[in-house]
């Protein structure tokens, strides 16, 4: 079991469909984490909120669209995806939100994203 | 830039080491190592900050050289649960929050 939840942990949707991704975490972590994986591959950084302000953005198409509510949940809201966005989608948080690279991050399950 | 991880698999019996590399070409302000076992999420073992230091964490220890600007994990005395991929995980000192993970070295620890 992982400190961070993530829900669903299978999505199945459509090029035309709009569905969002939840990431939850209790630690009184203050930065939060989008990463995608696909198969055989590291993670790789999307997004980076810190004190719940986006203060990362890799250059992620505008259909991936994240949103923090509050400093304990994360969501990632999909739009318009294509069939190479099919990827395992993990979150993570880190206590500090002032670094990104002086904090251990704690990664969630995931969720395992097909696009038909 | 991502980091530069070797070798890309290493295979074990039960007892033996490993050392896994990561190199940069660029200034490092941190060094990550995390374990991915299959279908389940990476597991964060230590950070290494500039400065050279080691670290452990069970029989599994890493160093940092700053001058060359490449870290290494020991795996000793390998045991079956050491079995995963492990990732470092890298950020520069001149891009604040640019962090990414090399492409993984995969371990097997067979009995």
């Amino acid at each position: 079991d992982t400190e961070v939840t993530q829900t669903p942990k299978h999505l199945v949707m459509g090029m035309t469909n709009k569905k969002s991704l939840k990431c939850e975490q209790h630690m009184g972590h203050r930065a939060m984490y989008w990463y995608k994986q696909k198969a055989k591959k590291p993670p790789e950084l999307m997004f980076v909120y810190s004190y719940e302000k986006l203060s990362i953005n890799e250059s992620v198409p505008s259909r991936f669209s994240p949103e923090c509510p509050n400093s304990s949940l994360l969501n990632l809201h999909l739009h318009a995806l294509q069939p190479e966005d099919s990827a395992l989608y993990l979150c993570a948080s880190s206590q500090d939100g002032e670094g990104v690279g002086n904090q251990p991050q704690h990664f969630g399950d995931g969720t395992r994203l097909s696009i038909l | 830039q991502q980091p530069v991880q070797s070798p890309q698999a290493v295979i074990l019996r039960e007892g033996e080491d490993a050392v896994i590399n990561c190199s940069s070409s660029k200034a490092l302000y941190s060094v990550h190592w995390y374990r991915q076992k299959h279908g389940e999420a990476p597991v964060f073992l230590m950070i290494l900050l500039k400065g050279g230091e080691q670290k452990g964490h069970d029989k599994i220890s890493a160093s940092f050289n700053e001058k060359k600007q490449q870290s290494s994990l020991y795996l000793t005395a390998s045991q079956l649960s050491y079995s995963g991929t492990y990732f470092c995980g890298t950020e520069v000192t001149d891009s604040w929050g640019k962090f990414q993970f090399g492409a993984g070295t995969q371990v097997v620890v067979t009995p």
